[in-house]
């Protein structure tokens, strides 16, 4: 069985400034996926990054890149330049390829103008 | 366009009442999910399924089932509900779940079980 941690409940950036989400796990697995997602008000769930854990390289999508570190099990992401749009919920989630999935309990990140 | 889509997405019944929730993707996914949020928690594994007739047990599969006749759909049962299970329920999909193929979420189904 696998567990995804989220250290911080809630957590506020002003815009343009740069904030950082933290997320750690624990697995016995060899290959597995790391994603972000991000769930606005709307309760939309929208991708935001993905990692495969054999990739040493840590993934970039514009303004968002992740901090992944294999051997400590932490997947952290990065906002930088934050947006009002970027206030929302952000799930940390681990992927195996059988299938099962798991979700961290999620960080409220607000933009401050 | 290709989406998920979850019928209904609001529902109030009452405890024993039996109910099935409806998920449908359009993009031929193989990988097809189901999965509850409630509040102060992320999203937990009901079921889910690999491929056509093949499912699977997630975290907290009890009081639910599920099917998968046909690749586009998969539809989740309460047989007989109870307030506990009053959440926010999503189904997702995706192409490939051995490849970690990113997952595709519907909008979500509200349910109140009083």
């Amino acid at each position: 069985a696998q567990t995804v941690t989220q250290s911080q409940p809630e957590m506020s950036v002003q815009e343009a400034e740069t904030v950082t989400l933290s997320c750690t796990y624990d697995t016995s697995e060899s290959n597995y996926y790391l994603f972000w997602y991000k769930q606005p008000p709307s309760r939309q769930m929208i991708l935001v990054i993905r990692q495969e854990a054999y990739k040493q390289q840590n993934a970039t999508e514009n303004r968002f890149s992740v901090n992944f570190q294999k051997a400590a099990k932490s997947f952290s992401l990065k906002i930088s330049d934050s947006q009002l749009g970027d206030t929302a919920m952000y799930f940390c989630a681990f992927h195996t390829n059988a299938g099962k999935s798991t979700f961290g309990d999620g960080t409220t990140l607000t933009v401050k103008p | 366009e290709a989406q998920v889509t979850q019928n209904p997405r609001y529902l109030i019944t009452v405890t024993g009442k039996k109910l099935t929730v409806t998920c449908s993707q359009n993009m031929n996914h193989e990988y097809m999910s189901w999965y509850r949020q409630d509040p102060g928690l992320g999203l937990r594994q009901i079921y889910y399924s690999m491929n056509v007739e093949v499912t699977d047990k997630g975290d907290v599969p009890e009081g639910y089932k599920v099917s998968r006749k046909e690749k586009r759909n998969f539809p989740l049962i309460l047989e007989s509900p109870s307030p506990n299970q009053t959440s926010l329920y999503f189904c997702a999909s995706s192409i490939l779940a051995v490849r970690g193929d990113t997952q595709y979420f519907g909008p979500g189904t509200r349910l109140t079980v009083l």
